[in-house]
């Protein structure tokens, strides 16, 4: 079956260090693979995409790219700002099935 | 104007009791979904219904009874509530079943504490 495993947090920072946060997942077939960030307070919404090898996707200064070869799509950015506080979940769902696999979720704290 | 809302968004109450959760979503979505978040906070799919149907049933106790009245609304009712029930349960909403965009729009969860 499908699996998401990301790093364990919490994860603190301090303002315009970098970030990467781990994700790795176990799927059969080409699953698309996705970022969902939840800020204090407020449900889960989607930060970003990519649906198949190679892809980068991005949005906010995060980028993620769908490594095939290592069954990975780690989240990174540059330069972190105390607004992207949150947690981050990684996701990913095979065509046709709207079933989405998440992993536990990483607490991410920025400290100014 | 909230998209996803759900209500409440806590509730603590004891065992044994029989309580709901309510749901609602004004994106004009036809599926609706609902999701456990545990202590650990790993995200589980529990149902998911398209225009009405059930599409989604993922081995839950038959305790727990979802309701979709309209396609804009998916209620979660819960008999006889467990210690273990207690979790954060969030409603989500997606724009066609099978779609491929993975994009779920989620509630901001509501948080039930049996006691």
């Amino acid at each position: 079956g499908n699996s998401v495993t990301q790093m364990e947090g919490p994860v603190t920072l301090s303002e315009e260090a970098f970030l990467t946060i781990n994700c790795t997942y176990t799927a059969t077939g080409y699953p698309s693979l996705f970022w969902y960030v939840q800020y204090p307070g407020e449900g889960l919404q989607l930060l970003l995409k990519a649906t198949k090898a190679d892809d980068k996707g991005s949005n906010k200064g995060f980028e993620a790219t769908y490594r095939k070869e290592t069954t990975s799509f780690h989240l990174e950015k540059g330069s972190v700002q105390v607004s992207d506080s949150a947690v981050y979940f990684c996701a990913l769902s095979n065509f046709g099935n709207e079933k989405l696999t998440f992993g536990t979720g990483t607490r991410l704290t920025i400290i100014p | 104007d909230t998209a996803v809302s759900q209500t409440p968004k806590y509730l603590v109450t004891q065992m044994g009791n029989d309580k709901s959760i309510k749901c609602e979503q004004n994106l004009g979505h036809d599926t609706m979904y609902w999701y456990k978040q545990d202590s650990k906070k790993f995200l589980k799919i529990m149902f998911s219904y398209n225009n009405k149907e059930l599409i989604i049933n993922e081995t839950v106790p038959n305790r727990f009874s979802p309701k979709s009245p309209d396609k804009a609304h998916l209620n979660l009712h819960i008999n006889s509530l467990e210690l273990g029930d207690s979790a954060v349960y969030f409603c989500a909403s997606s724009q066609a079943q099978g779609a491929d965009t993975g994009e779920l729009f989620f509630g901001e969860g509501s948080r039930l504490t049996v006691l």
